[in-house]
């Protein structure tokens, strides 16, 4: 399972664009990368996922290079409702088992200002 | 509607008190899983079931127990409960080669 690395914290304001950047150095062939947003209180959401280069979707993209090291979700004008935690996660297939586990980070805490 | 439900949402109970938390999806998805999420400490998974009666620990799984005899429940056990599993708990569910989970609304219990 890879491990992930990403900013504890961002600020921005109404309008413009946030992006949060994930490392991953020990992604797998096999991983995809899929990115979650949580609300306070409420189960985390599924935003996007990729395996490699760029995915667009209705409110995120997501910007994956070559070495797939790293990658980075990309939130358009964003609003004071876009303000919550984000999570990057790489692969949750335990090689060794075959087993489902999934490894949260502690996520990147957006604060979209008025 | 595809979701996961949980219940109950909301617990209050005393030390040792056996409690069972309900979860239970509609999508036929064969992946089930229960997550605890404090403060400053993210969300652990504690178990995971891949299929009916395969279930293994996640990360923390002490003080509690799972089972998954229907593809569409998987209850989380607290036999002895006890104040430091006073938490926030999700139930999420997915297909067996996606990687996309879909969660519940969250259970949040209170052991006193």
């Amino acid at each position: 399972l890879a491990k992930t690395t990403q900013p504890i914290s961002m600020d921005s304001y109404e309008g413009q664009e946030v992006n949060i950047t994930c490392s991953h150095n020990n992604i797998a062939t096999n991983d995809y990368i899929t990115w979650y947003q949580q609300f306070p209180s409420q189960g985390p959401r599924f935003i996007i996922q990729g395996y490699k280069t760029k995915v667009t979707n209705e409110v995120a993209s997501l910007f994956i290079p070559a070495d797939r090291k790293s990658s980075t979700l990309s939130l358009p004008r964003v609003s004071l409702s876009d303000t919550a935690v984000y999570y990057c996660l790489v692969g949750d297939t335990d090689l060794n088992t075959g087993g489902f586990k999934t490894i949260f980070g502690a996520g990147t805490r957006l604060f979209v200002k008025a | 509607e595809a979701q996961v439900t949980q219940n109950p949402r909301y617990l209050i109970t005393v030390t040792g008190k056996k409690l069972t938390v309900t979860c239970s999806q509609n999508m036929n998805h064969e992946y089930m899983s229960w997550y605890r999420q404090d403060p400053g400490l993210g969300l652990r998974q504690i178990y995971y079931s891949m299929n009916v009666e395969v279930t293994d620990k996640g990360d923390v799984p002490e003080g509690y127990k799972v089972s998954r005899k229907e593809k569409r429940n998987f209850p989380l056990i607290l036999e002895s409960p006890s104040p430091n599993q006073t938490s926030l708990y999700f139930c999420a569910s997915r297909r067996q080669y996606q990687e996309t989970q879909y969660f519940g609304p969250g259970t949040r219990l209170l052991v006193l």
